[in-house]
């Protein structure tokens, strides 16, 4: 089955950047999206289809995925980012998702 | 604006069946995949499977023996069916909705709307 592969977790400061990434064989070749989900609440979708942001997702969420290595960017990070992350893709018949990614917001 | 809504009950003893239900409202149940996920305390994110409302399914390969999803198309609802649980079936399960398609050659799979999850915990 295929897997997909994603730090426990990321630091970042207020104001800078944070990348969390996502591994998986040959993922490139597959579309990649990802969900956010704050403590106690429902994830909510904010990259899908590699890069493209749903309505109401602000604009510094941003998505790539070549090779190996989908990442999700989020640029002059806030407060409000700090969340768990899970990235997603399809495969064959089967939804997988990567084991998450605790960003805390220092 | 789409919303959904899980329902059933919050407590089913090992060896029974667990029943939920995702109501959809504010649109169409038509034309959308209905995914089901769940979430033991503390851990990630677990694809049951899902439901295409033509009634094609796809389940989770190691839950598969154990899964029935169906829907209702007239009262706009999705039910999962969950048999011979234990301890280890306990988490919020949620309701999502999948879109799906392909785009230069390859799938893509994702979940735009998701319920508020329900609770479920398997003890005697």
């Amino acid at each position: 089955s295929y897997e997909l592969t994603q730090p426990p977790s990321v630091s970042v400061s207020p104001g800078q950047t944070a990348s969390i990434t996502c591994s998986g064989d040959k993922l490139g070749e597959r579309y990649t999206c990802w969900y956010q989900q704050r403590p106690g609440q429902s994830p909510v979708m904010v990259i899908y289809q590699d890069n493209k942001r749903p309505s109401g997702i602000p604009e510094r969420f941003s998505g790539s995925n070549s090779g190996n290595t989908a990442t999700l960017t989020i640029s002059g990070t806030q407060a409000m980012d700090e969340a768990d992350y899970y990235c997603q893709a399809w495969d064959s018949t089967s939804v997988v998702f990567g084991g998450g990614t605790k960003l805390t917001v220092l | 604006q789409v919303q959904l809504q899980e329902s059933g009950p919050g407590l089913v003893k090992p060896s029974e069946t667990l029943s939920l239900t995702c109501t959809v409202s504010g649109g169409s149940i038509s034309s959308h995949y209905w995914s089901w996920i769940r979430q033991p305390a503390g851990k990630g994110l677990e694809w049951i499977g899902h439901i295409y409302t033509s009634g094609n399914s796809n389940y989770n390969p190691s839950l598969k023996s154990r899964i029935t999803m169906s829907v209702d198309t007239s009262k706009n609802q999705i039910s999962l069916k969950l048999s011979s649980v234990t301890a280890a079936d306990t988490a919020v399960y949620y309701c999502a909705r999948g879109n799906s398609g392909s785009y230069n050659r390859w799938v893509y799979f994702y979940m735009d709307v998701w319920g508020k999850g329900s609770t479920v915990t398997v003890s005697s």
